[in-house]
């Protein structure tokens, strides 16, 4: 159990428009998901914590206009990255923490975004 | 200031060469230590979690230990495929605080 998922794995769009990543949860229920981006060879970096039914919580120096994220319900969120620019590409990771006691995050397989 | 900080950032070893990858923490009020591996391109796979000082968990060649200052990941015996970025990641009461990663290299 514990799977989680991401859609698209890939993606490439021109500069100026905006890209929608899914992130789900298939196996279990997510209170809480969590939204990473990660630079080729460096650790994974939290740009926000996404509550089931609540607005998202950014970590300073995300852009919460830029990044828009939706938890719609318990096995849903997703990313939107608006007005996309050529720095905004990256890879970017989901993870679910599933409803309960134990802490553990479920990754997704995440989302190469190509902005050109 | 870090507050997860792995060694060795590189490491490589001959295939059946043991060897262990450490994690030192700093987090006050630890709820977990949770360790990951992650394959090029794709997204952290769970392997442990340890909750509390002496407790040891194990799956296939990887042990992992936890004191209450650091973790440890031990690879006995390792073979090519357990080449990965191994990370590892600490909970306190707020917020999740990851390590930049030991990339095992194991040859053949």
């Amino acid at each position: 159990g514990a799977v989680v998922s991401q859609h698209p794995s890939r993606v490439i769009c021109k500069s100026g428009t905006s890209v929608k990543i899914e992130c789900r949860s298939l196996d279990f229920q997510a209170t809480t998901m969590f939204w990473y981006r990660q630079f080729p060879k460096q650790s994974l970096m939290l740009m926000a914590t996404s509550n089931e039914g609540s607005k998202a919580t950014y970590e300073q120096g995300v852009e919460k206009d830029k990044f828009l994220i939706n938890h719609a319900s318990l096995t849903l969120s997703t990313l939107t990255v608006t007005s996309a620019h050529p720095e905004d590409s990256s890879f970017y990771i989901c993870s679910a923490h599933r409803s309960g006691l134990s802490y553990e995050q479920y990754f997704g397989p995440g989302t190469r975004l190509t902005v050109t | 200031e870090d507050q997860v900080t792995q060694s060795p950032e590189a490491l490589r070893l001959q295939e059946g060469e043991s060897s262990s990858l450490n994690c030192s923490y700093t987090v006050s009020g630890l709820r977990g230590l949770f360790w990951y591996r992650q394959d090029p391109g794709k997204g952290p796979e769970f392997l442990f979690t340890l909750y509390s000082a002496g407790e040891e968990k194990e799956k296939e060649r990887l042990k992992a230990t936890l004191t209450k200052k650091e973790s440890f990941l031990h690879i006995t015996a390792p073979k090519p495929e357990d080449s990965a970025t191994y990370l590892c990641a600490v909970k306190d009461f707020n917020k999740f605080y990851f390590g930049s990663g030991t990339k095992l290299n194991v040859k053949p």
